[in-house]
């Protein structure tokens, strides 16, 4: 099956400051999510972005099918930013399937 | 919408006892996933229906674990019998072709 990687595996921010977060995938993908888990453990819906760049508030996420990649970017980074990001990769039947996450703490 | 509804929230059971797991869609959602989490495999795909009929159940780990959906706004998924090795939490999911939306998940605990 097809391999999402995530990287990285952790970041430790102080709250202000810029990030980016990557999701490399090993095959042609439909779709592609980003998710939000937070320390309560609920999915949040981040962006969904099968290509190009989108843009909701301090978030922002550039997908590069044909290079098989999406980029992440938290700008300005808050304590509520903490929390598990997931990419998702969508190849058949509209199934997701899901990197590891990078866990972001983001310290005040 | 109410987004995906699951229940219930939380659920701490006995080894060898059932255990079902609950979820309503997103209305006019045809694609229903069962997902499961665990620190140790991360989210993993159980089994995913689309118009109720299941089309991929490669994922459910063994025959003790079944899953249905016997109309457009309701599915579940069983644990028969439940072993600690199920604990985890359970996520179901729905889509009508395009995003994905996940309800709060089940954390479940076999002592």
């Amino acid at each position: 099956g097809i391999q999402v990687e995530q990287s990285p595996p952790d970041l430790i921010l102080q709250e202000g400051a810029n990030s980016t977060l990557r999701c490399n995938f090993s095959d042609s993908v439909n779709n592609l999510q980003w998710f939000h888990q937070n320390p309560w453990g609920q999915l949040i819906n981040l962006f969904y972005i099968p290509s190009g760049t989108k843009q909701n508030g301090r978030l922002s996420a550039t997908t590069v099918a044909t290079e098989r990649y999406s980029l992440l970017y938290i700008s300005s980074s808050q304590t509520t930013d903490s929390g598990v990001y997931f990419c998702a990769v969508v190849t058949s039947g509209y199934k997701l399937s899901f990197g590891a996450g990078t866990t972001v703490t983001v310290r005040a | 919408d109410a987004g995906v509804i699951q229940s219930p929230r939380h659920e701490v059971t006995e080894m060898g006892q059932e255990v079902t797991l609950r979820c309503k869609p997103i209305s006019g959602h045809d694609y229903l996933f069962w997902y499961r989490q665990t620190m140790m495999r991360g989210l993993e795909l159980l089994i995913y229906f689309n118009n109720n009929v299941p089309i991929d159940d490669s994922g459910m780990p063994e025959d003790r674990f079944s899953a249905k959906m016997p109309n457009a706004s309701f599915s579940t998924l069983k644990i028969q019998p439940s072993e600690p090795r199920d604990s985890a939490v359970y996520f179901c999911a729905s889509t009508r072709g395009g995003e994905a939306f996940f309800g709060q998940g089940t954390r479940l605990t076999v002592v």
